[in-house]
């Protein structure tokens, strides 16, 4: 089992759709989570940390299971410009962070 | 003002070369990283270092050496390059300590193709 798993993509959904996605993560000793974006040919940049309480962020919504050992990020009324690679991020341990491997999502007009 | 850069930013170069790539930030982090993307996309942790020590090493062979001068400079070295070291790699930095999130902020890239 991978360390990091995230929703197969791609994602494609019209302008102003709420969209999920889903992470799963291993080790049940992770300290902190995150999501980041990457875009086409750029480096990833973050996005948002994910609070145990859950957090918001504008459209953005992130959530934390521990229990379950899962992380969902909810965009609402998706733009154009939120087409890219969504990265969750895991903090393992002493500066250990582990990328999954990305949705990629593609808003549509 | 650019925060964490890289050079070159992109690198052609025959099987068996050997090259490097350099890797500077200019925000007072303590711990720079490199980061192999291959063509999958999966973004992999390689190499971190703390105050120019080296405190993660994955799975990596030993064809690749980072050398970090100074905490501000992470450099990686790769001899004998091989057709599957193709890939994107990136330098990052971070605050190890006296930040709650260690946000790591990434450099633009750098575009290896082996031929």
């Amino acid at each position: 089992r991978k360390e990091v798993e995230q929703d197969p993509g791609p994602f494609n959904v019209p302008e102003g759709a709420t969209v999920a996605f889903n992470c799963t993560y291993s080790n049940s000793a992770s300290q902190s989570f995150f999501w980041y974006r990457q875009d086409c040919r750029k480096e990833p940049k973050l996005l948002m940390s994910v609070y145990s309480s859950g957090n918001e962020d504008g459209r953005f919504t992130a959530q934390l299971n521990r229990a379950s050992q899962y992380i969902s990020l909810l965009i609402r009324d998706s733009k154009l410009s939120d087409s890219a690679t969504y990265l969750c991020v895991v903090k393992t341990s002493y500066d250990k962070v582990i990328f999954g491997p990305g949705t990629s999502l593609s808003v549509i007009p | 003002d650019t925060a964490v850069s890289q050079t070159p930013k992109y690198l052609v170069t025959q099987m068996g070369n050997d090259k490097s790539i350099k890797c500077e930030q200019n925000l007072g982090h303590d711990t720079m990283y490199w980061y192999k993307q291959d063509s999958k996309k999966f973004l992999k942790i390689m190499f971190s270092y703390n105050n120019k020590e080296l405190i993660i090493n994955e799975t990596v062979p030993n064809r690749f050496s980072p050398k970090s001068p100074d905490k501000a400079h992470l450099n990686l070295h790769i001899n004998s390059l091989e057709l599957g070291d193709s890939a994107v790699y990136f330098c990052a930095s971070s605050l190890l300590r006296g930040s709650s999130y260690n946000e790591q902020f990434f450099g633009p890239g750098t575009r290896l193709t082996v031929l």
